[in-house]
């Protein structure tokens, strides 16, 4: 129930290209679902996020698009670039829940 | 600026030995967080606070302790009971408390090495 799942564990793009990660819930009390960029040695750093009652918010490069019905989410990255290359974590958070983190994205963009 | 500063960076233990990490927010937030990062694996809650001198445990607290006397400062103790403890560790705080879909903001970390 309080499992969120992330695929794929690795991704390698080339310089330009679209990096897509998904991710998927169980538990209905979610309402916000953030994707954190971390860094090595670093922290993680909010990126981008949502809630449901959207299916699709766009920053940038950066689009999360949200199928409640399947209960899940991805993350798109447009014109993927080498300075895009990190751990990308998916999260769910709501009402009287701890923050859930999937196990996290390594994607590496080729120049 | 406002954030989250974790010292030491670095933290090495010895076996029996108790070590404290450092963090420290000047976000005047409220609530502070700990997690545990591994390798390939998503972030762990350790314990959490919403209020000075108040505190709960997360997912994975056994062997470690934690203290919330004031309201920029939240140290976690890693004790001997913890028989894994290598393992990158991450502060965390919100401006209120959990479950209301904030952002989180992050220190820097502390990555713990056993000796």
């Amino acid at each position: 129930q309080q499992q969120v799942k992330q695929s794929p564990q690795s991704l390698i793009v080339q310089k330009g290209g679209i990096s897509i990660i998904n991710c998927a819930y169980e538990n209905t009390a979610f309402d916000y679902f953030p994707w954190y960029q971390q860094f090595p040695g670093k922290g993680p750093a909010l990126l981008i996020a949502i809630r449901p009652d959207v299916s699709e918010k766009k920053e940038g490069r950066f689009t999360i698009s949200f199928n409640k019905s399947a209960k899940q989410f991805s993350l798109h990255i447009m014109d993927s670039q080498p300075g895009d290359s990190a751990t990308y974590f998916c999260a769910a958070d709501g009402y009287g829940q701890n923050f859930v983190f999937g196990p996290g994205t390594r994607l590496s963009v080729l120049p | 600026d406002g954030g989250i500063t974790q010292s030491p960076k670095y933290l090495f233990r010895k076996e029996g030995q108790n070590v404290t990490l450092s963090c420290e927010q000047n976000l005047n937030h409220d609530a502070m967080y700990w997690y545990r990062q591994d390798p390939g694996q998503g972030l762990r809650l350790i314990y959490y606070s919403q209020i000075v001198n108040d505190f709960q445990k997360g997912d994975i607290a056994e062997g470690y302790s934690v203290s919330r006397e004031k309201k920029e400062s939240f140290p976690l103790t890693v004790t001997s009971a913890q028989k894994n403890p290598t393992a990158f560790y991450l502060c965390a705080s919100t401006q209120n408390g959990r479950g209301r879909n904030e952002k989180l903001f992050f220190g820097s970390g502390t990555q713990l090495s056993v000796l």
